[in-house]
């Protein structure tokens, strides 16, 4: 069935580094890709998404890119701070079904 | 814009009740909503869809039966858990979106225990 693995489960960085986290999806109908952040006890929050007539995104800090032929997509998020401690979830959707699959998660700690 | 509700925020109910989520658009009408469950640092398991004025779809392995769903409106669904047990305990969340393509915008989800 549909899957979407997402690496690494956690990640710590210091403060002012760059943060990537990776996921691989298995439906090659898949052509949405958003990303959310969710804070302990929150809810997911969008941070960006991507669809898949497009190879990369960018908003401030945050970026996404796309390979399709690889079927991956990365989150990229530069100058770490404190607050952008979470987890991360990516997830994949297609036309038709518009249900998100999601990744396991990636819990992401930003060192001071 | 897109902002969703979600009531109640926390319930706690003995075995063998049952129990109501609300979950509302409060700001959009959302054509989809759909019903998640998160146990503690795990991902989000979609549980079912549910479209406006039709019956929801199930994900494989939920019980309809137990988990009943109704989108009677474009600003609500419901999430009842019937005769609940303690294995029902979790995290709920609710997101919608206007259209099935958009983007899902999440609820602030629904802690139940069952005791």
């Amino acid at each position: 069935g549909e899957n979407v693995e997402q690496h690494p489960s956690t990640l710590s960085v210091q403060e002012g580094d760059s943060a990537v986290i990776k996921c691989t999806y298995s439906d090659s109908a898949s052509n949405y890709f958003p990303w959310y952040k969710q804070e302990l006890g929150k809810r997911p929050q969008l941070i960006i998404d991507i669809r898949s007539n497009v190879g990369e995104k960018k908003d401030q800090r945050i970026a996404v890119t796309l390979n399709k032929t690889a079927k991956h997509f990365s989150l990229h998020i530069t100058e770490t701070q404190p607050e952008d401690s979470a987890v991360y979830f990516c997830a994949a959707s297609k036309e038709g079904t518009y249900k998100y699959i999601f990744g396991t998660g990636t819990r992401l700690k930003v060192l001071a | 814009g897109a902002v969703v509700s979600q009531h109640p925020s926390w319930v706690i109910c003995k075995s063998g009740t049952s129990v109501k989520i609300e979950c509302r658009s409060l700001d959009f009408q959302a054509t989809t909503m759909f019903w998640y469950r998160q146990f503690p640092k795990q991902s989000l398991m979609l549980m079912a869809t549910s479209n406006e004025g039709s019956k929801a779809t199930y994900e494989q392995g939920v019980e309809k039966d137990k988990f009943l769903i109704n989108h009677a409106s474009l600003t609500l669904s419901t999430l009842t858990v019937t005769s609940a047990h303690p294995e029902d305990s979790s995290f709920y969340i609710c997101s919608a979106s206007r259209t099935s393509t958009d983007t899902q915008y999440f609820g602030p989800g629904t802690r139940l225990t069952v005791l």
